[in-house]
């Protein structure tokens, strides 16, 4: 069955990086978009980006320009995004989820998240 | 970016209502619009795709349509295992674009 497992909770300095991992699992890693997904305590969801793991081609929101960076291993079937620069307003829940298609696009399976508090 | 209009914010609804949820996109979107439920602590759950398909094990009750650029999710005679946070997601242009949010409370 489909897993992406995600790396644990991190308490991290302001102006640090941190960089967040999700594992795949029961599936094809490098023929589904990896998706990240921002959600702010008692707010919505925010797209982060994509990447493509069998390419290494990437998307991001405009706003998270600079922001993130997503990379992925295919070895170990793991995509990873680092967070730079960290303010109290990256502190946030981060989810990796895989791109779903059948006539459009949707998010199919989803990690169970990364805490991310940014704090001195 | 396309913006995706949520309602209501949240609602309280009895096991034996229909309960309905709508978000309505800024412009066409062709149906690329999900729809997914959030429980707390938790990650979202896909429920719907390309509007009115039901996500593979999700109980038959949910349902999804459209009428113009309006997309509906129903709940009908939901259960109390049916609380927690509703999305829709549009996924027909960069960014996707998530509603805020419907929190739904079964009494």
């Amino acid at each position: 069955q489909v897993q992406l497992q995600q790396s644990g909770a991190e308490l991290v300095k302001p102006g640090s990086s941190v960089k967040i991992s999700c594992k795949a699992s029961g599936y094809t890693f490098t023929s589904y978009d990896m998706h990240w997904i921002k959600q702010q305590p008692g707010n919505g969801l925010e797209w982060i980006g994509w990447i493509y793991p069998g390419n290494g081609n990437t998307k991001y929101n405009q706003k998270f320009n600079g922001k993130a960076t997503l990379t992925a291993d295919k070895s170990s079937s793991t995509a990873y995004m680092q967070l730079s620069s960290l303010t109290s307003e990256d502190s946030a829940v981060y989810f990796c989820a895989r791109l779903g298609y059948n006539s459009g696009y949707y998010f199919d399976y989803w990690g169970q998240g990364v805490m991310v508090t940014v704090s001195s | 970016d396309i913006q995706m209009t949520q309602s209501p914010a949240s609602l309280s609804a009895s096991l034996e209502e229909i309960v309905t949820i709508t978000c309505k996109a800024s412009q066409g979107i062709d149906d690329y619009l999900s729809w997914y439920q959030q429980k707390p602590g938790k990650s979202p759950q896909l429920l719907i795709y390309d509007a009115t398909s039901l996500a593979d094990g999700v109980p038959s009750r949910f349902s999804g349509s459209r009428s113009g650029t309006q997309y509906s999710l129903k709940i009908s005679r939901p259960q109390v295992d049916d609380s927690g946070i509703y999305y829709c997601l549009q996924s027909y242009s960069t960014p996707p674009t998530f509603g805020a949010g419907t929190k739904l409370e079964l009494k």
